[in-house]
């Protein structure tokens, strides 16, 4: 079984300053690796994923994630952050099957002030 | 890119009664589509994954007889939540796998539907 673990409920950074997400990550086997973000009322928007190869992935809106295995982490991070970033970001894990389930962890609150 | 949406994006509905909700691939075909429910402020829990011609596989803890899930065609999979309570009410956001794709890779997910049950 997999699991996923955010290790912060909330972030709170000002506009133009980096910001970490936390993500670490349980599981028995190999897995893909992912970060969702959702704005208020809305669904989940895919912003990058591992697969394979590089441990180092860029995504969209200027985010990145690094694969750490040993450290069964996959934090997220952005160099500077907009208050447009305001949102609740969610990593996820799952098996390498086309079926397989998404397994969520509890998400980050990223509340960006000016 | 892949496009899912849901209809309807809100609904209010009396204790009782029972309620629809669509969920559409706009430009690809799924075979499996992906059904979940978020209370405020919380994750994202997995209710079931619904095949293509086939019966839904729930998640334990989801009563399939109250949320019915049809997945009649590669383009559509409905969720009926059957006598709905106030404690029904919530976020349910669907997600679905492009027949083509890859690996589970490329779920896309729908914007989601708030039901409140009075």
């Amino acid at each position: 079984a997999q699991s996923v673990t955010q290790l912060d409920s909330q972030v709170p950074v000002f506009e133009e300053a980096p910001v970490e997400l936390r993500c670490n990550y349980s599981s028995s086997v190999s897995v893909y690796l992912f970060w969702y973000v959702q704005y208020p009322n809305q669904g989940l928007q895919l912003l990058l994923k591992y697969l394979s190869g590089s441990t180092l992935v860029k995504g969209i809106n200027g985010f990145e994630a690094e694969f750490n295995k040993s450290q069964t982490s996959f934090h997220l991070r952005k160099p500077s952050v907009h208050i447009s970033d305001t949102a609740e970001y969610f990593c996820a894990v799952s098996g390498y099957t086309r079926t397989d389930k998404l397994i969520f962890g509890t998400g980050t609150r990223l509340q960006v002030f000016p | 890119g892949a496009v899912v949406s849901q209809h309807p994006s809100w609904v209010i509905c009396k204790s009782g009664t029972s309620v629809k909700i669509e969920c559409r691939s706009l430009d690809f075909q799924a075979t499996t589509m992906f059904w979940y429910r978020q209370f405020p402020k919380q994750s994202l829990m997995l209710m079931a994954t619904s095949n293509e011609g086939s019966k839904a596989t729930y998640e334990q803890g989801v009563e399939k007889d109250k949320f019915l899930i049809n997945h009649a065609s590669l383009t559509l999979s409905t969720l009926t939540v059957t006598s709905a309570h106030p404690e029904d009410s919530s976020f349910y956001i669907c997600s679905a796998t492009p027949l083509a794709g890859g690996p589970s890779d490329t779920q896309y997910f729908g914007p989601g539907t708030r039901l409140t049950v009075l």
